[in-house]
C-alpha cells in the first residue's frame, strides 16, 4: 500500500509552452500533497503544499502564477509549469501523506522536465 | 526553525565494510526523523523512521539508525555495505504532531560502495 504515482516520468517541451505533471495516490486518500524541486546533486526544495479543495500554499520565492497547482480530489494533484523556460528544467517530485496517519510521506517517481 | 544537516557530501566504503551516513537535526521538541534513498532519476524510497520508542530503528535493506537526543543526531548505519547500496541518501525531519506538514530534507549524502 501507500503508492504514489507521478506522470510523466520525463518530458521535453519547447520554451513558452506549458507542461502538466500529475501526482496520484493510488491506494489511499491524500488530503495533503507536496511538490518539490530538485536540482542535480542537490536536496529537495519544497515548492508548495497542496490541500484538497483549497488553494496551494507556496514557499517563499516560488512564483504561484508560474507553477500552478490544483488538488481537485483526494487522489490527484497537478503541477502545471506555465510558459516554461530553460531555467525551469529540473526534477520535480511529489509526495503525499495519508489522512490522519501521516507520520511519513510517500513519494512519486519524479518527473524530469527539460525545456529547450 | 527546523533544519537537518548532513555534513558529508560523499561517503566512500568498501563492500563488506560497515557504513555510516551522518545526520544531525535542529527542531523544537521531539522530532519525527526519516531516512530516504534515491537512485538516479528516481523518486525517494523510504528506508526507516523514528517517531518514538527505541532509539535504535531498523529499516529496509538491512539499514538501521540510532536516535541520539543529547547529540541531536540520527546517523544511518549498515553493518556490511553492498555495491548496490550506492545511491544518494537523504535525512529528513518533521515537527512532531504536525501531520500535515512537509518533510525538511538535508542536502543529501552520496554513498559510493566499491567492490
Amino acid at each position: 500500500g501507500a503508492v504514489v504515482s507521478q506522470h510523466p516520468s520525463w518530458v521535453i517541451c519547447k520554451s513558452g509552452t506549458s507542461v502538466k505533471i500529475e501526482c496520484r495516490s493510488l491506494d489511499f486518500q491524500a488530503t495533503t500533497m507536496f511538490w518539490y524541486r530538485q536540482f542535480p546533486k542537490q536536496s529537495l526544495m519544497l515548492m508548495a503544499t497542496s490541500n484538497e479543495g483549497s488553494k496551494a500554499t507556496y514557499e517563499q520565492g516560488v512564483e504561484k502564477d508560474k507553477f500552478l497547482i490544483n488538488h481537485a480530489s483526494l487522489t490527484l494533484s497537478t503541477l502545471t509549469v506555465t510558459s516554461a523556460h530553460p531555467e525551469d528544467s529540473s526534477f520535480y517530485i511529489c509526495s503525499a501523506s495519508r489522512q490522519l496517519q501521516s507520520t511519513e510521506a510517500f513519494f512519486g517517481q519524479g518527473t524530469r522536465l527539460t525545456v529547450v | 526553525a527546523q533544519s537537518v544537516a548532513q555534513p558529508e557530501d560523499q561517503v566512500n566504503v568498501a563492500e563488506g565494510n560497515p557504513l555510516t551516513v551522518k545526520c544531525t537535526y535542529s527542531v523544537s521538541g521531539n522530532p519525527y526523523l526519516f531516512w530516504y534513498v534515491q537512485y538516479p532519476n528516481r523518486g525517494l524510497q523510504f528506508l526507516l523512521k523514528y517517531i518514538t520508542g527505541d532509539n535504535l530503528v531498523k529499516g529496509s535493506y538491512g539499514f538501521e539508525a540510532e536516535f541520539n537526543k543529547s547529540q541531536t543526531s540520527f546517523h544511518l548505519k549498515k553493518p556490511s555495505a553492498l555495491v548496490s547500496d550506492s545511491a544518494l541518501y537523504f535525512c529528513a525531519v518533521r515537527e512532531p504532531n504536525q501531520a500535515g506538514t512537509a518533510l525538511i530534507f538535508g542536502k543529501g549524502t552520496t554513498l559510493s560502495v566499491s567492490s
